[in-house]
């Protein structure tokens, strides 16, 4: 079944420092998805990227999907305390398959 | 707009014993779904719904039933409780009936413990 993987698990940065997460998939994707979840709430969207190659900003927050539709990443510019959280990727295979989500990137910022 | 509710937040349970976490959203959403949360993970399906009367398994199903009789709510239920049930169960729902090419809105979480 597809799967889809995250790196690291966990990353410890210097307030000011770039960070990035990798979600790889096994298979072919439709869509990307990533969600950020503070520490004890819940999941809540950022973005979705639909389009081969397709870069999106947010203020410091840049989202990327590979020209294959296969990988996508996330890079945050300058990491702030208010970062601190874990980060999901979401992968669609399309049709009337589900999100799987891959296991998350624990981000924490030493301020 | 409430968005998803979930309730209760907190709950500890004896293995055996069985409950209901509920979930609701008034946002008119077809597709509906429950996660759980594990350390290191990330956030498994355990079922979901495209629609009033219409359920189905996710990756993992065993120990856990749904029921989907309106629009607005979606209950899972625990049958009898396991230590492995011991997790944080996450509500979600989203206008794409397929769940996966618009946002999801989750819920604030249920903490079950079961001893």
């Amino acid at each position: 079944g597809q799967q889809v993987m995250q790196i690291p698990q966990y990353q410890h940065v210097q307030e000011g420092e770039d960070f990035t997460t990798y979600c790889n998939s096994s298979t072919t994707l439709s869509n990307i998805q990533w969600y950020k979840q503070r520490p004890g709430g819940h999941p809540v969207f950022l973005i979705q990227l639909v389009k081969s190659g397709e870069v999106k900003k947010q203020k410091r927050l840049t989202f990327q999907f590979g020209e294959a539709k296969k990988n996508s990443s996330l890079h945050i510019t300058a990491t702030q305390t208010t970062d601190v959280g874990t980060y999901f990727c979401a992968g669609h295979g399309g049709s009337q398959g589900n999100l799987i989500f891959g296991k998350g990137t624990k981000l924490s910022v030493k301020p | 707009n409430a968005g998803v509710t979930q309730t209760p937040k907190f709950q500890v349970l004896k293995t055996g014993q069985s409950m209901t976490l509920q979930c609701a959203q008034d946002m008119n959403h077809e597709y509906m779904s429950w996660y759980r949360q594990d350390p290191g993970m990330g956030l498994r399906l355990i079922h979901y719904s495209v629609g009033a009367g219409i359920t189905d398994q996710g990756e993992v199903p065993n120990g856990y039933n749904v029921s989907r009789s309106t629009t607005e709510d979606f209950p899972l239920r625990l049958l009898s409780a396991a230590p492995s049930q011991t997790s944080v169960y996450f509500c979600a729902s989203s206008p794409d009936v397929s769940g996966g090419r618009e946002t999801q809105y989750f819920g604030p979480g249920t903490r079950l413990l079961v001893l």
